[in-house]
């Protein structure tokens, strides 16, 4: 049962335009999500979070969009840049599991200059 | 180190071998997670330990697979009779348990296995 879904494997933006990407949950009880970045070779790096109390978090260049009634969240960047390529992971919390994140299946950004 | 490290960073060993992978952690993070990703895959929840208590070991995958986390701080997983679906990168995290900040996760580079 796969509780947090990114339905789209790969994405490719240009350079200097935005880039949205999505992710889907069914878990009702997940209070806190999170993005994650990786790069081949390396393990994931921490991005942006979101509370479930909150609908919109912005961090410089990227904005995390939460939309509770839809168990649905997006990562925008904006301006999206060559060095944003990489792998983002999706995760999200569910506060009686204690620590523990359940993981999207990931989505392949590609900027191309 | 300052980060997690993890060795080995690659493993390729035969079918029905047992294997070690380690996992040094952040100095004072009490709390340790395995993950494993498998081609194609997300990362797949294996097993957590914070502190003292009980590690959660809700996701590993069959009895082949154990952890141990010796005095609060190293921790080894280990794949007895490995199988070819085992192959995977092998991801272990770290985190100061205590920190309202959620997103304070630390990963190492993973150890990359590979059952031929």
């Amino acid at each position: 049962d796969q509780q947090v879904k990114q339905n789209s494997p790969s994405l490719s933006v240009q350079e200097g335009r935005i880039s949205i990407l999505n992710c889907d949950y069914t878990n009702s009880m997940f209070d806190y999500f999170l993005w994650y970045k990786k790069y081949p070779a390396e393990g994931p790096t921490f991005l942006i979070s979101i509370s479930s109390i909150k609908d919109k978090n912005e961090d410089g260049r990227f904005t995390v969009f939460l939309n509770k009634s839809a168990k649905h969240l997006s990562l925008h960047i904006v301006p999206s840049q060559p060095g944003d390529s990489a792998v983002y992971f999706c995760a999200a919390r569910e506060e009686t599991s204690g620590s523990r994140l359940t993981f999207g299946e990931g989505t392949q950004l590609t900027v191309n200059p | 180190g300052a980060g997690v490290s993890q060795s080995p960073s690659n493993k390729v060993t035969e079918k029905g071998k047992d294997v070690e992978l380690r996992c040094d952690p952040i100095s004072g993070h009490t709390a340790l997670y395995w993950y494993r990703q498998s081609l194609g895959q997300g990362l797949e929840f294996l097993i957590y330990f914070q502190g003292n208590s009980a590690p959660d070991k809700s996701g590993l995958p069959s009895d082949r697979f154990s952890a141990e986390r010796t005095g609060g701080s190293v921790s080894t997983l280990t794949i007895q009779r490995t199988q070819q679906e085992d192959s995977a990168v092998y991801l272990c995290a770290s985190s100061l348990r205590s920190t309202p900040n959620r997103a304070a996760w630390y990963f190492g580079d993973g150890t990359r296995l590979s059952i031929l």
